[in-house]
C-alpha cells in the first residue's frame, strides 16, 4: 500500500506563502496527485491536481519533483479563510487492487 | 443546485440496527464513492462504483453494502450497527475514476449508541 505523510499541523500569518509537503514514496506510474481542502463540518473540496513538474490554478500551485515521490502544495498570501485541513491524495496499486489513499491531513491555522 | 447531496445529515441509532444513507449526484458523473471519516479526521475510502460496477472495495466489514440503483445514486446500507461505526460518512462523485477531481457531499454524521 502506498502511504502518504504530511505534517500534522502548520501555523502561518496572514499574507504569507504557505507550503505543505506530502511524501508518497510508492506512487504508481499512472497515478495523479490531488490536494483537497476541508473546512469543519463540510466535505473536502478539490484544490489542485498534477502529474509532474508544476501546476498552477487560481488558488494554488503544485510542485512535483522528477521522482514524484513527494509533492508540495503552495498557497500564496494566505488569509484567515484558508484555515482548514489539507489532504494529499494519490492512487495506489497494491495487493492486486486499486486503492485510494488520503494523507492524514495537515491542519493549517492562519493567524491574523 | 446541490451537486452531491446526502440524506440524512444526522443519524442517531442503537447498536444492532440496520440503517441506510442515501446519496445523489446531479453532475452526470460516472463514478461515485463512499468515504468514512473517523473522530481523528482520517479520511478513508470505502467503496467506489463506476457505471453500476464496484471497482474499488476496501477491506470494510461486509455489514456495509453499497447499492446503486442508477448512475446518479449510490446508497450505503449498514447492517447490525456497532459503536465503532460512529463517524461521518461522505459521498463523492467524479467524472472518471481517480484521475479527476471528486465532488463531495456535505456528509452524514452517524452516531451509534
Amino acid at each position: 500500500l502506498a502511504k502518504t505523510t504530511q505534517p500534522i499541523s502548520m501555523d502561518s500569518y496572514e499574507g504569507q506563502e504557505v507550503n505543505i509537503t506530502c511524501s508518497h514514496n510508492n506512487i504508481a506510474t499512472n497515478d495523479y496527485i490531488t490536494w483537497y481542502q476541508q473546512f469543519p463540518s463540510q466535505g473536502p473540496r478539490f484544490i489542485i491536481q498534477g502529474y509532474k513538474t508544476k501546476v498552477t490554478n487560481e488558488v494554488a500551485s503544485l510542485f512535483i519533483p522528477a521522482d514524484r515521490k513527494s509533492s508540495t502544495l503552495s498557497l500564496p498570501r494566505v488569509s484567515l479563510s484558508d484555515t482548514a485541513v489539507y489532504y494529499c491524495l494519490v492512487g495506489d496499486w497494491g495487493a492486486g487492487s486499486y486503492q485510494l489513499t488520503f494523507g492524514k491531513g495537515t491542519k493549517l491555522s492562519v493567524i491574523p | 443546485d446541490t451537486a452531491v447531496s446526502q440524506t440524512p445529515k444526522y443519524l442517531v441509532t442503537q447498536m444492532g440496527n440496520d440503517k441506510s444513507i442515501k446519496c445523489e449526484q446531479n453532475l452526470g458523473h460516472d463514478t461515485m464513492y463512499w468515504y468514512k471519516q473517523d473522530s481523528k479526521k482520517f479520511l478513508k475510502i470505502m467503496f467506489s462504483y463506476n457505471n453500476k460496477e464496484l471497482i474499488i472495495n476496501e477491506t470494510v466489514p461486509n455489514r456495509f453494502s453499497p447499492k446503486s440503483p442508477d448512475k446518479a445514486h449510490l446508497n450505503l446500507h449498514i447492517n447490525s450497527l456497532e459503536l465503532g461505526d460512529s463517524a461521518v460518512y461522505f459521498c463523492a462523485s467524479s467524472q472518471e475514476t481517480l484521475y479527476y477531481e471528486q465532488y463531495f457531499g456535505p456528509g452524514t454524521r452517524l452516531t451509534v449508541t
